[in-house]
């Protein structure tokens, strides 16, 4: 059975680097095929995509994140991380992570969420 | 980046009855290998979602038979044949095919 559980910090101060563990069992990171999401929603709002990190360590990110997310993984800890700096209120929501069993599979499944917020 | 775009953002329905929800792209999300890189996902209020449907029409495992997704090029669909109450909450689509992966703003469905 695979499961996925967020875990950090759940207020920030604007400016402040926000950094994101995402704990995984029942699978490896580093099987043929397999990815790790992050993916979060502003209160009330739709889902956006983040970053994915693949199998072969390749690493996508969002754009409009203007390079301040940072995505990696920690084999020997089954834990892949989010780093994602200069925090601003726009920043709060809900951060999901989420597993791909390969290239064509979507999300699943998901982790339950780690609500966020940024204020000073 | 591709745009998706759902419709409608609300929809009433009645338990016994069929529903549909469109889900629009801005570029096709028919991959070279032949398949289409469209997802369904479903979402109750307070949970995380959940993978319905994936590459446009293959049931994830669990996902009743009732649900069912079609469509090819920009244009996809997902189906409910009969609503259940259980099936209330958001559904939104996702595009796989380009990074940045782009979701739909959500279609609430609601008894």
């Amino acid at each position: 059975q695979i499961t996925l559980k967020e875990s950090g910090p759940t207020v920030v101060k604007p400016t402040q680097t926000l950094i994101l563990t995402c704990d995984f069992s029942g699978f490896s990171v580093i099987s043929s095929g397999v990815s790790v999401g992050w993916i979060r929603q502003s209160p009330g709002k739709a889902l956006e995509w983040l970053a994915l990190l693949y199998w072969d360590n390749d690493e996508r990110y969002n754009p409009s994140l203007k390079n301040r997310v940072t995505i990696a993984r920690d084999i020997s800890k089954s834990q892949v991380i989010l780093t994602l700096t200069n925090m601003t209120p726009a920043d709060t929501g809900t951060y999901f992570c989420a597993h791909r069993r390969d290239l064509e599979w979507g999300f699943d499944p998901w982790g339950p969420g780690i609500p966020v917020t940024v204020s000073s | 980046e591709i745009v998706m775009t759902q419709s409608p953002l609300s929809l009433p329905v009645t338990p016994g009855e069929p529903a549909s929800i469109s889900c629009k792209s801005s570029q096709s999300l028919l991959h070279s290998d032949g398949d289409h890189y469209l997802e369904w996902y479903f979402q109750r209020p307070g949970q995380s979602p959940q993978l319905m449907v994936y590459l446009g029409s293959r049931r994830a495992p669990g996902v009743p038979d009732r649900f069912s997704g079609s469509g090819s090029g920009t244009d996809f669909t997902l189906k409910i044949s009969r609503v259940e109450a259980e099936d209330v909450g958001i559904y939104y689509c996702m595009q796989g095919l380009q990074t940045p992966r782009t979701f739909g703003q959500g279609t609430k469905v609601e008894i």
